[in-house]
C-alpha cells in the first residue's frame, strides 16, 4: 500500500513550451500532496503544498504563475511548468501524505520526473 | 542558516566497516526526524524515523539529541548495497519536510 506514481518519468522539451507532470496516489486518498525540485548534487527543495480542492501554497521564491498546481481530486495533483526554460531542467518529485491508519503522518514519494529543457 | 545541515561526504568505506553520519537542525521546535535513503536518479525512501530514546533497525542505529539539535545515523557491517546518499530530514510545522543536502556513501569491496 501507499504507492505514489508520477508521469512522465522523463521528458525533454523545447524552451518556451509547457510541461504537465502528474502525481497520483494509487491506493490511498491524499488530501495533501507536496511538490519538490532537486538540482544535481543538491537537496530536495519544497516548491509548494497542494491541498485537494483549494489553491496551492507556494514556498518563497517559487513563481505560482510559472508552476501551476492543480489538485482536483484526492488521488491526483498536477504540476505544469509553463514556458519552460533551460534553468527549469531538474528532477521534480511529488509526495503524498499517507491516509492509512498509523501512517497518516508519513509522506510517500513518487519516483520523480526528470525534466530537460533544450 | 539552512534548516538542516549535513556533511556531504563522500564517505568511502570498505565492506564490513562501521560508518556514522551526523546532522544538525536549526529549528528547536522541530517535531519529527527521519533518515531517508536516495539512490542515484531515484526518489528518497524512508530508512527510519528517529526518536529521542534512540532506535535501532538491524544494522542501522539512529539517535537524536534535542538539546544539541543533533541527529546521527550509524551503519554497522556495511554492505555494498548500502551505497547511496543518506538524507537527514526534519519535519517542522504543518507537515513540511526539510531535507539536508545528503551524505554520499560508497561501500568498496
Amino acid at each position: 500500500g501507499a504507492v505514489v506514481s508520477q508521469h512522465p518519468s522523463w521528458v525533454i522539451c523545447k524552451s518556451g513550451t509547457s510541461v504537465k507532470i502528474e502525481c497520483r496516489s494509487l491506493d490511498f486518498q491524499a488530501t495533501t500532496m507536496f511538490w519538490y525540485r532537486q538540482f544535481p548534487k543538491q537537496s530536495l527543495m519544497l516548491m509548494a503544498t497542494s491541498n485537494e480542492g483549494s489553491k496551492a501554497t507556494y514556498e518563497q521564491g517559487v513563481e505560482k504563475d510559472k508552476f501551476l498546481i492543480n489538485h482536483a481530486s484526492l488521488t491526483l495533483s498536477t504540476l505544469t511548468v509553463t514556458s519552460a526554460h533551460p534553468e527549469d531542467s531538474s528532477f521534480y518529485i511529488c509526495s503524498a501524505l499517507g491516509g492509512t491508519s498509523g501512517r497518516y503522518n508519513e509522506q510517500f514519494f513518487g519516483p520523480g520526473t526528470r525534466l530537460t529543457v533544450l | 542558516r539552512k534548516e538542516v545541515e549535513q556533511d556531504p561526504g563522500p564517505f568511502n568505506v570498505p565492506e564490513g566497516a562501521t560508518v556514522a553520519f551526523n546532522c544538525t537542525y536549526s529549528n528547536s521546535a522541530s517535531q519529527s526526524f527521519f533518515w531517508y535513503r536516495q539512490d542515484c536518479r531515484k526518489e528518497p525512501k524512508l530508512l527510519m524515523s528517529v526518536y529521542s530514546s534512540g532506535n535501532e533497525d538491524g544494522r542501522f542505529t539512529a539517535q537524536l539529541n534535542r538539546a544539541s539539535q543533533y541527529i546521527s545515523l550509524l551503519i554497522r557491517d556495511s554492505k555494498l548495497s548500502d551505497s547511496a546518499t543518506y538524507l537527514c530530514v526534519v519535519r517542522s510545522g504543518a507537515n513540511n519536510l526539510f531535507f539536508g543536502t545528503g551524505t554520499r556513501l560508497t561501500v568498496i569491496p
